[in-house]
């Protein structure tokens, strides 16, 4: 699977807009990119993914670039419960080995204050 | 609906002993993966299952660490002759199908504590 380089932290505003990066360089035309959040002492939890096109559901945006080389996932109103960790994963869709597995990071610590 | 339940949710063990841990998948979810995640890391990889088989078990990191998923649902880890190096949340998730649009739904995990 691509390696993803997120920054480890980021601090945001409650009601603000939590802009998320994530560098996925060496990504491949079958991989999908996946965000999963850590909220302490709880199993991660899935936000979104996508493979080409931008994103929406009701929790995040996801903007991947032309390229895939980079995507951004959008929290559009930041609330306290959103302080977690944040995982920016890229999974092998179908035809390639150990495609169901997902390879965590040390994913993005966010913190939102009031 | 219900999510995915793991049992116990703590487990406390002595070094060397033996322990099985729980993993009760989403209904008609037909894969289940184990990952271990130690204290300020990311969740790694174990082992996963499609159906009954086990697919991959490339992140079992040694002959003491085992799975089974006999009848397609519940699965079991078992970890042999325990070490402390085996302290760690030990998190189950379930998908409707092992490919790689279908998200992955986790359970609380269960704490091992080897003393």
């Amino acid at each position: 699977d691509a390696k993803t380089t997120q920054p480890p932290s980021m601090d945001c505003a409650e009601g603000r807009a939590a802009n998320l990066p994530c560098n996925h360089s060496t990504i491949s035309g079958n991989e999908y990119v996946y965000w999963y959040r850590q909220i302490h002492s709880q199993g991660p939890q899935y936000i979104i993914h996508g493979l080409k096109n931008n994103e929406t559901n009701e929790m995040a945006s996801l903007i991947i670039t032309e390229d895939r080389k980079s995507s951004t996932l959008i929290l559009p109103h930041a609330t306290l419960r959103d302080t977690a960790v944040y995982y920016c994963i890229v999974r092998v869709g179908a035809g390639g080995t150990s495609y169901g597995k997902l390879t965590f990071g040390q994913g993005t610590i966010l913190t939102v204050h009031p | 609906g219900a999510g995915v339940s793991q049992t116990p949710s703590n487990k406390v063990t002595e070094k060397g002993k033996y322990v099985e841990l729980r993993c009760d998948p989403i209904s008609g979810h037909t894969a289940l993966y184990w990952y271990r995640q130690s204290l300020g890391q990311g969740p790694e990889f174990l082992i996963y299952f499609q159906g009954t088989g086990a697919a991959d078990d490339s992140g079992l990191p040694n002959d003491r660490f085992f799975a089974v998923r006999p009848e397609g649902s519940v699965s079991t880890l078992k970890i042999q002759r325990t070490e402390r190096g085996d302290s760690a949340v030990y998190l189950c998730a379930s998908s409707l199908w092992h490919g790689g649009g279908n998200e992955q739904f986790f359970g609380p995990g269960t704490r091992l504590t080897v003393l």
